[in-house]
């Protein structure tokens, strides 16, 4: 069974710039997860997304956002990129929102200059 | 507030040398406890799931145990590939079917 695909796994932008970051989740999942893990710091949620629609957001600013694709793919957007938001992005995705646990993928590492 | 607390923050251990890790949660309503393994630049990796106090779960050198308030990931004999940062996470009522993280115990098993 493939696992959780994310792409591109390294990206550098400059200050102000657009990042977007692409997830595939398991075949079957259609639950999506997003997380920050900026250095030296945990897991902080993003967004989570279930079904195609927008279910929980973290404490973030609206300058993050993303959706869901009706093949369960997900998309996270970061505009006016700021030299802080440089950190792994990661992304998880479950089955019925969990129960049978969260597989992640590798992370993107998005750069920011 | 809901919170997860991970202790140590690291720990160096010789190879053979069984220790804890700790995990403590500050929720109402635990729905479940996730222990995963990271290694640099990679994403977490799956070890466990616990869902009521009592409950305990092996999977070769590790172990972990769930009480109401803490769990432990007990690690018996390791070895260097043990090496990783160890994440507890929660799921809770009222928190979403979001995992909630530690900040992580990072694990150096020497030679």
């Amino acid at each position: 069974e493939a696992g959780v695909t994310q792409s591109p796994t390294h990206l550098i932008k400059t200050r102000g710039q657009q990042a977007t970051l692409r997830c595939y989740p398991i075949s079957g999942h259609t639950s999506v997860y997003w997380y920050q893990q900026a250095l030296g710091l945990g897991l902080q949620f993003l967004l989570w997304y279930d079904e195609g629609e927008e279910r929980n957001r973290g404490n973030f600013p609206p300058r993050f956002s993303g959706r869901q694709f009706p093949n369960y793919s997900s998309e996270l957007n970061v505009n006016a990129l700021e030299l802080e938001d440089s950190a792994l992005y990661l992304c998880a995705s479950s089955y019925q929102q969990g129960r049978y646990g969260y597989t992640f993928g590798s992370g993107t590492r998005l750069t920011v200059v | 507030e809901d919170q997860v607390t991970q202790s140590p923050e690291a720990l160096r251990l010789q190879e053979g040398e069984s220790s804890s890790l700790n995990c403590s949660y500050t929720v109402s309503g635990l729905r479940g406890l996730f222990w995963y393994r990271q290694d640099p630049g990679k994403g977490p990796e799956f070890l466990f799931t616990l869902y009521s106090a009592g409950e305990e779960k092996e999977k070769e050198r590790l172990k972990a145990t769930l009480t109401k308030k803490e769990s432990f990931l007990h690690i018996t004999a390791p070895k260097p590939e043990d090496s990783a940062t160890y994440l507890c996470a929660v799921i809770f009522t009222g928190g979403g079917n979001k995992l909630t993280f530690g900040t992580g115990t990072q694990l150096k098993v020497e030679l």
